[in-house]
Order: C-alpha cells, then sequence, then structure tokens
C-alpha cells in the first residue's frame, strides 16, 4: 500500500464549481499535512497547512482526520489560476533524529474550464 | 532572483554518460534535498543532507551519488546514465529553525534529463 494516496483525475470542472480532493496515508506516525500545488512543468509549492481543526485560506479549505488517515482539499468559486496539480504531503518526523521527510502523493490533476 | 536555482534546465545525453546536476540557494537553509519526479509516480526522494558534512540516501538512491560542497551548493551525479533516469529533477531546501515541524520545502525549477 502507498503511502499517500491520491486520486489521480484529472478533475475537470467550470469556473465557480466546488471541488474536493482526498487524500489518505497509511503511517499513524505522520505528524503533520500540506496541501502543495504544482503548475504545469513547474516545481511544487505549498499551498497551505492541514490541522485536525480545520484551515481556511480565502477560497481554499483543508481539513485533516487521523483517526481515519484522511486529508481534504476544498477548493470553492474555482478559477482559471486554480488550475494545476495539487499534492498531498505528510511529514513524519523521528524525534531524537532530527529527521523531518515529506512524503508526497502522485497529485490530483485539476483544470478549470471556462 | 530565485532562491533555488538548478543547472542545466534541460539536458539530453546518452546511455553510459556521467552527468552532474547543480543546485545552489541563497536562502541560507541547511537542509537540501533531490528528488526525481516521473509521470504516475510523483516525487521521490534520491537524497537529502542536512547540513555540510551529512549526507543521507533517499527512497531510490541507486545509480545516484551526491556532494555537499557548501551549505549553499548540493550536486547530484548520475555516474552512468541509463535511459530509466530519464525524468524532470528537483532540488529543495527547508530550515527547520524557521519552518518548525511543518518542514517546507522550497523547490528549484527543475531539470529535464533525457537519457537516450
Amino acid at each position: 500500500r502507498k503511502e499517500v494516496e491520491q486520486d489521480p483525475g484529472p478533475f475537470n470542472v467550470p469556473e465557480g464549481a466546488t471541488v474536493a480532493f482526498n487524500c489518505t496515508y497509511s503511517n499513524s506516525a505522520s505528524q503533520s499535512f500540506f496541501w502543495y500545488r504544482q503548475d504545469c512543468r513547474k516545481e511544487p509549492k505549498l499551498l497551505m497547512s492541514v490541522y485536525s481543526s480545520g484551515n481556511e485560506d480565502g477560497r481554499f479549505t483543508a481539513q485533516l482526520n487521523r483517526a481515519s488517515q484522511y486529508i481534504s482539499l476544498l477548493i470553492r468559486d474555482s478559477k482559471l489560476s486554480d488550475s494545476a496539480t495539487y499534492l498531498c504531503v505528510v511529514n513524519i518526523v523521528v524525534y531524537g533524529a532530527g529527521s523531518y521527510q515529506l512524503t508526497f502523493g502522485k497529485g490530483t490533476k485539476l483544470s478549470v474550464i471556462p | 532572483d530565485a532562491d533555488v536555482t538548478q543547472t542545466p534546465r534541460n539536458r539530453i545525453t546518452k546511455t553510459g554518460k556521467r552527468i552532474m546536476l547543480e543546485c545552489s540557494q541563497t536562502k541560507g537553509h541547511d537542509r537540501m534535498y533531490w528528488y526525481r519526479q516521473d509521470p504516475g509516480l510523483g516525487l521521490r526522494l534520491i537524497y537529502y543532507s542536512f547540513d555540510v558534512k551529512d549526507i543521507n540516501k533517499g527512497e531510490i538512491s541507486d545509480g545516484y551519488s551526491v556532494s555537499r560542497q557548501a551549505q549553499a551548493k548540493f550536486s547530484l551525479s548520475l555516474e552512468s546514465a541509463i535511459p530509466n533516469q530519464t525524468a524532470l529533477y528537483f532540488c529543495a531546501t527547508s530550515d527547520p529553525r524557521t519552518s518548525g515541524i511543518t518542514n517546507e520545502q522550497f523547490f528549484g525549477p527543475g531539470t529535464r534529463l533525457t537519457v537516450l
């Protein structure tokens, strides 16, 4: 079983639509969670962190369910500029070793259509 | 100016050739990483370094080596390139002193490598 699994999509949605992405992770020792955004042929960039209490940033809402080992990203009122691949990322912290490693999902591709 | 730069941006080479990909950063971060990205496989960690004297293997280190010449420089070498090393390679940096547990990573623009 892959450590971080996402629906690869593509998700093709009209402008103004609401779209949700899901992600599951297998390592219960995972400590922190993120969504990164990657535009075509560009580098990934941090979009937002994900907390158990939920995290909202404008049109974007991220949520974490530790019991189910499940992460979500909701985009409301989709814009053309939201077209990108969204990567679910999990951080596993090894205390004592001072080690942090990010594990990336394969990404979910979103195309927002005029 | 970009904080994390990679050279070259594109490279086409032949099987058996030695290739070096270079990464430089002006962010002052101690931690640096090399990833490769393949369609359908996502980002996979090749090597990482937490400071100049520290080198660690990642998930897929076979066929690769690295050198941390200075805090700001981390190079990736393919001693004898093979076609299945054709991929998009990213360098990244992080600094837990500023990012804490999030370990936010900052990526370079990538190097597209094709091995014929």
